[in-house]
């Protein structure tokens, strides 16, 4: 049965820092990976997907990495700004199989 | 492209009530999803069509709950009898159907049982 765990369960960093959010599966055989943005109360933000067959994808201030062999992602924010803080999310869409798989989150605030 | 809208946003009912939620998803979109998302926790899936047609579900969905698609539209998911661990977010998504591509959520239909 797929696992996915994000570490730390919650970070508080002051504005400009630089930060990485992590995410660990326990089964490799996934399509790929997708972090999203959650704010209070609301639905999910696709922020990046990352095919099993890549490396990396960037948007703007966020890169996302993928090691499939180790099961391991991280969520890089460069510049983090109070706007940024929300719970992200790491889901893997498990092979085989349709659905989403996700982890419990990383809560981040951003302090100005 | 409006992207992906639930109704209701909110829900409160009395245990043993019958609630249906609804979900329209983005167009062209193909398949669509349903998750149950409670505090503290990341969302769970429950089912997905492929059009009209329901191709998986999840063991979290008992038989209390049936979700439909007809005509491979909106979606519905109804949940009855409900009782109080039922309370939580329940999330729709839509892909264009390809299986590996992006998932789109909606803003979520927060269920209270009381």
């Amino acid at each position: 049965k797929q696992e996915v765990t994000q570490i730390p369960a919650a970070l508080s960093v002051p504005e400009g820092e630089n930060l990485v959010l992590n995410c660990s599966f326990t089964d490799s055989a996934i399509y790929n990976l997708q972090w999203f943005r959650q704010d209070p109360g609301k639905g999910l933000t696709s922020l990046l997907l990352i095919q099993s067959s890549q490396r990396e994808q960037t948007s703007g201030r966020l890169n996302a990495s993928l090691d499939k062999s180790s099961g391991r992602s991280t969520l890089y924010i460069a510049a983090s700004q109070p706007g940024d803080s929300a719970t992200y999310l790491c889901a893997v869409l498990q092979g085989g199989s349709e659905k989403l798989v996700f982890g419990k989150g990383t809560k981040l605030t951003v302090n100005p | 492209d409006t992207g992906v809208s639930q109704d209701p946003r909110h829900k409160i009912t009395k245990r043993g009530q019958n609630v249906t939620f609804r979900c329209d998803p983005i167009s062209e979109h193909n398949r669509l999803y349903w998750y149950r998302q409670t505090l503290g926790q990341g969302p769970e899936f429950l089912t997905y069509f492929q059009n009209e047609a329901q191709l998986e579900k999840s063991r979290l969905l008992s038989d209390r709950f049936s979700a439909e698609r007809p005509k491979g539209s909106f979606s519905t998911l109804e949940i009855q009898r409900t009782e109080q661990g039922d309370s939580a977010m329940y999330l729709c998504a839509s892909s264009l159907g390809t299986g590996t591509d992006t998932q789109y959520f909606g803003p979520g239909t927060r269920l209270t049982v009381l």
